[in-house]
């Protein structure tokens, strides 16, 4: 099946400085991904949709200017969050589809946040 | 709020019973979707069911779905410890477009 990764799986920063993940669809072209944000023990939370070449459009009450994403290339998206603090830690995971009508959604490996 | 309810939160049985998690959503849907997330990983897609059917199997899984009460269930017949997990419900909210998780339920299966 379709492969999307992660990188990093795991960093720590801290509180102040910005982090930047990104997510890429290995084999295949994605044209739109998605980011989620997962505390301990809860579900995951839609942040943003981002279409290839086009502005992320935010989930209500994620903040556009503290998690900028990027979605450059149809294999690429990226994540930054800005000015990091210790509430921002958390589990994020992306999730990739290749378009068209498929219902086919691949997710990430998930990159674990923590900030200091 | 995005998500549908699950239930039991929590669910903790021996090897060789059956584990029935159930999901409620709140909009009319195109398909549904069950996923698996063991601790601290990524997401592993189980089966989808469409908004026309009202039962699929797939080896130990079977799942159903009544649109008419937005539910659906999940039945993981003689578990085992592996099964260990995290289970999640996962809508397109109708549109199609974007996925919608539910709470989710924790099963633990004790050998």
């Amino acid at each position: 099946g379709a492969v999307v990764s992660q990188h990093p799986s795991r960093v720590i920063c801290k509180s102040g400085t910005s982090v930047k993940i990104e997510c890429r669809s290995l084999d295949f072209q994605a044209t739109t991904m998605f980011w989620y944000r997962q505390f301990p023990k809860q579900s995951l939370m839609l942040m943003a949709t981002s279409n290839e070449g086009s502005k992320a459009t935010y989930e209500q009450g994620v903040e556009k200017d503290k998690f900028l994403i990027n979605h450059a290339s149809l294999t690429l998206s990226t994540l930054t969050v800005t000015s990091a603090h210790p509430e921002d830690s958390s589990f994020y995971i992306c999730s990739a589809k290749s378009g068209g009508s498929s219902y086919e959604q691949y997710f990430g490996p998930g990159t674990r946040l923590t900030v200091t | 709020s995005q998500q549908g309810e699950e239930d039991p939160q929590a669910l903790s049985i021996q090897e060789g019973e059956n584990a029935t998690m159930n999901c409620s959503y709140k909009t009319s849907i195109n398909n549904l979707q069950w996923y698996r997330q063991n601790s601290g990983r990524g997401l592993v897609h189980l089966i989808l069911i469409r908004s026309n059917e009202r039962e699929k199997h797939s080896g130990r899984l079977r799942v159903t779905l009544d649109t008419s009460k937005k539910s659906s269930s999940l039945l993981i017949t003689a578990s085992r410890a592996a099964d260990t997990a995290s289970y999640f419900c996962a809508t397109d909210g109708g549109g199609g477009f974007k996925t919608i998780f539910g709470a989710g339920t924790r099963l633990f299966v004790k050998a």
